[in-house]
């Protein structure tokens, strides 16, 4: 069965870096079928899709965030992990990792529990 | 971008009840449709992928239907444990965007 943990600060100060890894078990972060994804929910609203990256090396981030963004594998370790820079109060939200299914029809068929990362001084 | 509209936003049944919920794209989105479910505090769950193919372990009581720019996600009798958002997510577009969820309330 595979398994996705997130892990990282919950706490990060405005104009710094957030930082978040999430660990993969059960499964290889290098199967050519799958895409390893962030997704993010403000408090007490929807779904917001941030990028993914395929072991290839390929990546896609949200056209909103694209600037601020860097999503990458560790394959040594069955990680992938993302960064993003010059946080504000509006990136305070839960964050999820989760794997995309690129054998079907793209759907995001396993998650973490999600990480709380609140962004303030 | 592909914007997903889902109505209503909310919803109150009763547990037998019959629930259909509706998922808009701003454009033809083929069948590359999927839905999940929220339970408060819980990550998402896939439910449906490709309009209407039921996730392993999901109950048959949960179908999909449509195709183009119109879907659906039905509860042919509604339990109490199916309370949650439900939220549709399109996957036609490399940018992948979700719909802004539909709250379901047990009654």
């Amino acid at each position: 069965q595979v398994q996705l943990q997130e892990s990282g600060p919950g706490l990060v100060k405005p104009s710094q870096t957030l930082s978040l890894t999430c660990t993969v078990s059960g499964g290889s972060i290098s199967s050519g079928s799958y895409y390893w994804s962030w997704i993010r929910q403000h408090p007490g609203k929807g779904l917001e899709w941030i990028g993914y990256i395929h072991f290839s090396g390929s990546t896609y981030y949200n056209p909103s965030l694209k600037s601020r963004v860097t999503i990458l594998l560790d394959m040594s370790k069955n990680q992938f992990s993302l960064k993003l820079s010059s946080v504000t109060a509006a990136d305070t939200a839960m964050y999820y990792c989760a794997r995309l299914d690129s054998g079907n029809y793209y759907e995001f068929d396993y998650w973490g529990q999600g990480t709380l990362v609140t962004v303030s001084s | 971008d592909i914007q997903m509209t889902q109505s209503p936003s909310s919803l109150s049944a009763s547990v037998g009840d019959r629930v259909t919920i509706t998922c808009r794209a701003s454009q033809s989105i083929s069948s590359y449709l999927n839905w999940y479910q929220q339970k408060p505090g819980k990550a998402p769950k896939l439910l449906i992928y490709a309009t209407s193919s039921l996730q392993s372990g999901v109950p048959s009581r949960f179908s999909g239907s449509g195709s183009g720019t119109d879907f659906t996600l039905t509860i042919s009798v509604l339990q109490p444990e199916d309370f949650g958002t439900y939220y549709c997510q399109q996957s036609y577009s490399t940018r992948l965007t979700f719909g802004g969820g539909t709250k379901v309330e047990i009654k």
